[in-house]
């Protein structure tokens, strides 16, 4: 079972920052936060990932507690082609990816 | 940059029949894992394979099996074909656990398999 609980459903305006939360309350201390998007029915997409620090890349930043038991991951400045379901998995590195249910994000104009 | 490479993109087969699946892993990554997504589901992981080595096992069917070639391309056979079958099948690779400092696994555009 995912490890992970996520927001069902979230909205955003174009050209606004999107953060979209995720709670990991029995996250291990060797596991990693990982974040796919998947676009209409495309191969998921690799987004992000971290162990205990924020992470940023060109894509998206990642916000990890001091605690480690729930993360953020923010698009700095959403368009309509981040509509997609935003999927937050904790697990080993090297290991099967689990997913839930993940956050539907509708970005509009 | 390269991608992971499946084919067929879509098959459509009859039940009782038989399907192969081919995933080509990026250059240098040598641990596949494969996924299947029903309508309206998630992504369900089935199968991985590291050094030609099955590494790890899903909820993959007895109906299904699967194998990691020499150059690293991955097959998935499938079996006995039913209707529930009917899904996406993503192939996904990375470098190998140990070796780099992140793992993060690259998905193919998947196969679209219909069961009739």
């Amino acid at each position: 079972d995912a490890k992970t609980t996520q927001p069902p459903s979230m909205d955003c305006a174009e050209g606004r920052a999107a953060n979209l939360p995720c709670n990991h309350s029995t996250i291990s201390g060797n596991e990693y936060v990982y974040w796919y998007r998947q676009i209409h029915s495309q191969g998921p997409q690799y987004i992000i990932h971290g162990l205990k620090n924020n992470e940023t890349n060109e894509m998206a930043s990642l916000i990890i507690t001091e605690d480690r038991k729930s993360s953020t991951l923010i698009l700095p400045h959403a368009t309509l082609r981040d509509t997609a379901v935003y999927y937050c998995i904790v697990n080993q590195a090297g290991t099967a990816l689990i997913f839930g249910k993940g956050t539907t994000l509708s970005v509009s104009s | 940059a390269a991608g992971v490479i499946q084919s067929p993109r879509h098959l459509i087969k009859e039940k009782r029949e038989t399907a192969t699946l081919k995933c080509y892993p990026i250059p240098r990554h040598d641990t596949v894992y494969w996924y299947q997504q029903g309508p309206g589901q998630d992504p369900q992981f089935l199968i991985s394979f590291y050094e030609k080595m099955q590494s790890d096992k899903g909820s993959i069917p007895d109906r299904f099996s699967a194998q990691q070639f020499s150059d690293y391309h991955s097959e998935l056979n499938m079996s006995s074909l039913e209707l529930g079958d009917s899904a996406l099948y993503f192939c996904a690779s990375s470098l190998t656990p140990g070796l780099a400092a992140s793992y993060e696994q690259y998905f193919g555009p998947g196969t679209r398999l219909t069961v009739t």
